[in-house]
């Protein structure tokens, strides 16, 4: 049973556009809820996470968004661009650093 | 990659083969995880580890072995390899933080 949903499983957005990956999660005692960038050939990397006591952060064009009672969160990126095409994850985790990922998203951003 | 390196980058196995793929990090964190990423699979946790001395298993477990002896090193241990376990494998350290950081990653094939 997947902990973490993903979707969509690819988008395609403009430049300038916006982009918007969501996640799903059924384990209540989740308490550390990240998002990951990859590139082709490299392990993820930390973009921006968030705990379930506040319901939005904002890093530069980067936005999670948090909702406790649906057990979902999402990510915005704002002002997209070509260079913001990777894989993206969302993940969940709770005590021990053990990580949860979603299935991925792979964005394409078009010039 | 933030001090954790992995080798090799590249492995070819025949089934039935063993072999061990070495994660190694300078960032003295306490943990350490070992994760397989197949595509549309998200990235999957094999064993993590919250100290030297301690390990335990993630959700895809059979197959793999851990050891920590050291607080730097955490070696994967495939004891008889098969197809199924063609994967890029990623190790990962943590902090108290939660914030974890992965390693390049090391591509298996089994033939």
């Amino acid at each position: 049973q997947q902990q973490v949903k993903q979707s969509p499983q690819s988008l395609i957005v403009q430049k300038g556009g916006i982009s918007i990956i969501n996640c799903a999660y059924e384990n209540t005692a989740f308490d550390y809820f990240p998002w990951y960038q990859q590139f082709p050939g490299k392990g993820p990397a930390l973009l921006i996470a968030i705990r379930p006591d506040v319901s939005e952060k904002k890093e530069g064009r980067f936005t999670i968004s948090f909702n406790k009672s649906a057990k979902q969160f999402s990510l915005h990126i704002m002002d997209s661009q070509p260079g913001d095409s990777a894989t993206y994850f969302c993940a969940a985790s709770m005590r021990f650093n053990k990580f949860y990922f979603g299935s991925g998203t792979k964005l394409n951003v078009k010039p | 990659n933030a001090g954790v390196t992995q080798t090799p980058k590249f492995q070819v196995l025949k089934t039935g083969q063993s072999m061990t793929l070495q994660c190694a990090q300078d960032m003295n964190h306490e943990y350490m995880s070992w994760y397989r990423q197949d595509p549309g699979m998200g990235l999957r946790l094999i064993h993590y580890s919250v100290g030297a001395g301690i390990t335990d298993q993630g959700e895809v477990p059979n197959g793999y072995n851990v050891s920590r002896s050291t607080t730097e090193d955490f070696p994967l241990r495939l004891l008889s390899a098969a197809p199924s376990q063609t994967s890029v494998y990623f190790c990962a350290i943590g902090d108290s933080t939660d914030t974890q950081y992965f390693g390049p990653g090391t591509r298996l094939t089994v033939l």
